[in-house]
């Protein structure tokens, strides 16, 4: 049973196309997130929602929109999609008020062509 | 500006070799992740250390943390081909909370028979 988990796992999709992201959780988690991996592998948080309430929204186009409709679920949906958006998008989420850090999502390879 | 930095990052070594990898961030933290990417993979929680002076260990892998230093580091015992993968060090920028980890750019490491 996965604990987080996101679909598509690979997306590939021409440019100016809109395309959304799921994530679900089992893990009770009150708190989700979204980060970028470039091809560098380097990661940058996107987003974090603490039960269903956005907490953190950083410097991201505003293309890009989440959506939690609730603790289990974050969802990215990406509008205008341009070349440099092609990343791994990966989902993760954790426990305020402990210390295990986050579970990862197995992360979705964005292609844009 | 918050800064993580890890070094090397890229790392070659053989079989039977020991190694450490750093990890040194900018801002005070009483609390660091690591964790661990294989090719195409998700990220897989390797330790969380907690407290200045935190060792942990698992296997061939060590991980210690000097709050004061700012530093955290990865020791490698005797490497097999196994442990080839991309090590990641996180913390968190609010003390105290595992919200919003900031990553290093990862140490991309191979272990070579």
């Amino acid at each position: 049973d996965t604990a987080v988990s996101q679909t598509p796992k690979y997306l590939v999709t021409q440019m100016g196309n809109d395309k959304s992201i799921k994530c679900e959780q089992n893990l009770g988690h009150d708190t989700m997130y979204w980060y970028k991996q470039d091809s560098k592998k380097f990661l940058k948080i996107m987003f974090s929602y603490n039960n269903k309430e956005l907490i953190i929204n950083e410097t991201v186009p505003n293309r890009f929109s989440p959506k939690s409709p609730d603790k289990a679920h974050l969802n990215l949906h990406i509008n205008s999609l341009e070349l440099g958006d092609s990343a791994v998008y990966f989902c993760a989420s954790s426990q305020e008020g402990t210390d295990y850090g986050y579970t990862f999502g197995s992360g979705t390879r964005l292609t844009v062509v | 500006e918050l800064k993580v930095e890890q070094n090397p990052l890229f790392l070659s070594m053989q079989e039977g070799k020991n190694y450490t990898i750093y990890c040194n961030y900018s801002t005070t933290s009483d609390r660091l992740y690591w964790y661990r990417q294989d090719p195409g993979k998700s990220l897989e929680s390797l330790f969380v250390l907690l407290s200045n002076g935190a060792v942990k260990q698992e296997g061939r892998l060590m991980a210690s943390l000097d709050t004061k230093a700012r530093l955290s580091t990865l020791h490698i015992t005797a490497a097999v081909h196994d442990l080839s993968a991309t090590y990641f060090c996180a913390f968190p920028r609010s003390g105290g909370s595992n919200y919003k980890l900031t990553f290093g750019k990862g140490t991309l490491l191979t272990v070579n028979p």
